[in-house]
């Protein structure tokens, strides 16, 4: 199976700041990798698929990147709403895994 | 409009069984591949079953064996027969559909891509 470890597993910070979360798998997945938000009580929110692409009404703030092992979800000017779980998953080969989650608080 | 609505969901027993229904609307479940993902409470998600376009499924090992996907096409509804209980599967389960995944026969393989519709999940509780 392929494990996905993401860091950092929570982040505390400010509106209007550019955070960072990194998502390394145990194999490389070529770009096969999706970030999902989700929110208090709220399913998963599709953000970024295949490394980079952005979903469909998801606002540009938030970008992916990398390709073989190591990614990265940046979202340039955090804004209220953005406080949330994060979590990447691999879409590589089953079974699909997801990383452990990074919950971006506010400082 | 393009829905996933589960239910089903409950409190059994240890050993017992419950069949989850994750009822689509605005798409068709067959031209798509439907997972199962799960999440304990306070935990992250976990990845439970996928059921391919041409009706086979693939499990993860916690599950194998114990639990069955399954869909009824006249009814665009995708299930989850658990069978065999444990209190590790209380969980919330959630149904998403992965809209780009086929089967590659260059490589023989299935290729998945993204989750991009979710339902808002069903409460799962096993104990006694």
């Amino acid at each position: 199976d392929i494990q996905m470890t993401q860091s950092p597993s929570s982040l505390s910070t400010s509106v209007g700041d550019r955070i960072f979360i990194t998502c390394r798998a145990s194999q490389s997945i070529s770009n096969y990798l999706n970030w999902y938000q989700q929110k208090p009580g709220k399913a998963p929110k599709l953000l970024i698929y295949s490394a980079s692409s952005l979903q469909s009404g998801v606002p540009p703030r938030f970008s992916g990147s990398g390709s073989g092992t190591d990614f990265t979800l940046s979202i340039s000017s955090l804004q209220p709403e953005d406080f949330a779980t994060y979590y990447c998953q691999q879409s590589y080969s089953a079974p699909l895994t997801f990383g452990g989650g990074t919950k971006v608080e506010i400082k | 409009e393009v829905q996933l609505v589960e239910s089903g969901g409950g409190l059994a027993q240890p050993g017992g069984s419950l069949r989850l229904s994750c009822a689509a609307s605005g798409f068709t479940v067959t031209n798509n591949y439907m997972n199962w993902v799960r999440q304990a409470p306070g935990k992250g998600l976990e990845w439970v079953s996928v059921i391919y376009k041409g009706g086979s499924a693939n499990y993860a090992d916690s599950v194998k064996g114990r639990f069955t996907v399954s869909r009824d096409n006249s009814k665009n509804t995708l299930y989850l027969q658990m069978n065999s209980l444990r209190a590790e599967d209380t969980a919330l389960y959630y149904c998403a559909r992965d809209p780009s995944g086929y089967f590659d026969w260059s490589s023989n393989r299935y290729l998945y891509f993204y989750m991009d519709v979710w339902g808002k999940g069903t409460t799962v509780t096993v104990s006694s």
